[in-house]
């Protein structure tokens, strides 16, 4: 069984339209995150969730909102799509808050817009 | 504010060379530290991690790395590196945001390790 999922694994879209991207963890974890990697390969966290609480939001535009119906899914919703937003965004999740827990990846989402 | 520098963008190594990879950190307390790596179209897998205690740590693939505090570095080794090792890697140290609380990584820029037959 999969750790994270994240679905779907490709999304190309047009500019202007709204998107959702999910992400499941069966590890019992805790803790779950959103990172964008950019086109260098640049990794930058977007949110973080602790038991359906947000935790930190990294300065990321208010068009991007997560959203965690349980401690097992955490989802991203993207309003009016910009073509910036173009990027791999991947899940993560960690048992507990502590800076020195494993983070576990998902397989990553590749978003194109158009 | 924490931050990760990864000097080299690109290293090219032969087939059963040894290798090291560089990662520096800057953090004000005691660092987590982590090494990642990302195979063409893949997510992160962790390879090793640091806490505290001994300061060479040994992680899967046959890699290893040490946490040199005076240096602020955690330089990531390999003695023999095989075609397979051909990824991107990503040093990343973890920190907490609030009060003991979460705990985003802050990764470097990663290097591209291409192996030469």
């Amino acid at each position: 069984d999969t750790a994270v999922s994240q679905t779907p694994k490709y999304l190309v879209t047009q500019m202007g339209n709204d998107k959702s991207i999910k992400c499941e963890q069966n590890l019992g974890h805790d803790t779950m995150y959103w990172y964008k990697q950019d086109s260098k390969k640049f990794l930058k966290i977007m949110f973080s969730y602790n038991n359906k609480e947000l935790i930190i939001n990294e300065t990321v535009p208010n068009r991007f909102s997560p959203k965690s119906p349980d401690k097992a899914h955490l989802n991203l919703h993207i309003n009016s799509l910009e073509l910036g937003d173009s990027a791999v965004y991947f899940c993560a999740s960690s048992q507990g808050l502590a800076g020195q827990e494993t983070q576990y990846f998902g397989p990553g989402t590749r978003l194109l817009v158009l | 504010a924490q931050s990760v520098t990864q000097p080299d963008i690109h290293i090219t190594v032969s087939e059963g060379a040894s290798l090291e990879l560089r990662c520096n950190y800057s953090y004000g307390a005691t660092p987590y530290l982590f090494w990642y790596v990302q195979s063409p179209g893949q997510g992160l897998q962790l390879l090793l991690k640091y806490f505290s205690g001994d300061t060479l740590v040994q992680g899967i693939k046959g890699f290893e790395a040490e946490f040199k505090r005076s240096q602020s570095s955690f330089n990531l080794r390999k003695p023999s590196v095989h075609w397979s090792d051909a990824a991107e890697y990503f040093c990343a140290v973890g920190v907490s945001y609030s009060g003991g609380g979460a705990d985003g990584l802050t990764f470097g820029k990663g290097t591209h390790l291409i192996i030469q037959p």
